[in-house]
């Protein structure tokens, strides 16, 4: 598609629960990051996908946060066993190359009670 | 350490009234730098990329240039609708590391 699309715009969890967020990339970009925004404008980087392979992953809290970006399949980011700290709004964005700009999804607001 | 300061952090404006922005950074292995417009509950709107120093880039209302130190985004004549936060990303390193301010939330006053 033209544009990065977001699954489900807001997913509410209780604690403990799981999350699964997804993402599909603008067609023909090789690369998809996932961000956090909890406090305004405060970007965090989680992970980043060359294709299907993780290109850089020292963002993601590795004990409950899984990434995956398989063939002919939407991009997803699954939190096992929410905690009120992962209410926030997450970030997909898909870019050409390392170089380019990044295009921005419409995000995905969590918020866990 | 890589660092990005973005100001004035807040800045209100009256409609026609022309202003600039200030991005400094210190950023090694730079590689572009992107400026973007977040309205609120949105992702980021992507505007302008710049990669050398001197480099200079329009659209509309809006001009970014780019020094070695600082960008600036210049915005001449705003009307209502160009208030939004806009934010300044330099990209540094081979592994596409992008470094995230705070932004400056701009409002325009009709």
């Amino acid at each position: 598609g033209e544009e990065v699309a977001q699954t489900p715009k807001h997913l509410v969890r209780g604690e403990g629960q799981k999350a699964k967020l997804y993402c599909a990339p603008i067609k023909g970009h090789s690369y998809v990051f996932w961000y956090q925004q909890v406090l305004k404008n405060e970007f965090k980087f989680l992970i980043s996908f060359q294709n299907e392979n993780v290109f850089d992953e020292t963002g993601m809290p590795k004990e409950r946060f899984s990434a995956k970006c398989l063939p002919n399949s939407p991009c997803s980011l699954e939190i096992q066993a929410t905690k009120l700290e992962d209410s926030a709004v997450y970030f997909c964005a898909s870019s050409q190359s390392t170089n380019t700009e990044a295009f921005f999804g419409q995000g995905t607001r969590l918020t866990v009670v | 350490e890589d660092q990005v300061t973005q100001s004035p952090e807040a800045l209100r404006l009256q409609e026609g009234e022309s202003s600039s922005l200030n991005c400094s950074y210190t950023v090694s292995g730079l590689r572009g730098l992107f400026w973007y417009r977040q309205d609120p509950g949105k992702g980021p709107e992507f505007l302008f990329t710049l990669y050398s120093a001197g480099e200079e880039k329009e659209k509309e209302r809006l001009k970014a240039t780019l020094t070695k130190k600082e960008s600036f985004l210049h915005i001449t004549a705003p009307k209502p609708e160009d208030s939004a936060t806009y934010l300044c990303v330099p990209n540094a390193g081979n592994n596409r590391k992008l470094i995230w301010g705070l932004g400056t939330s701009l409002a325009v006053n009709p």
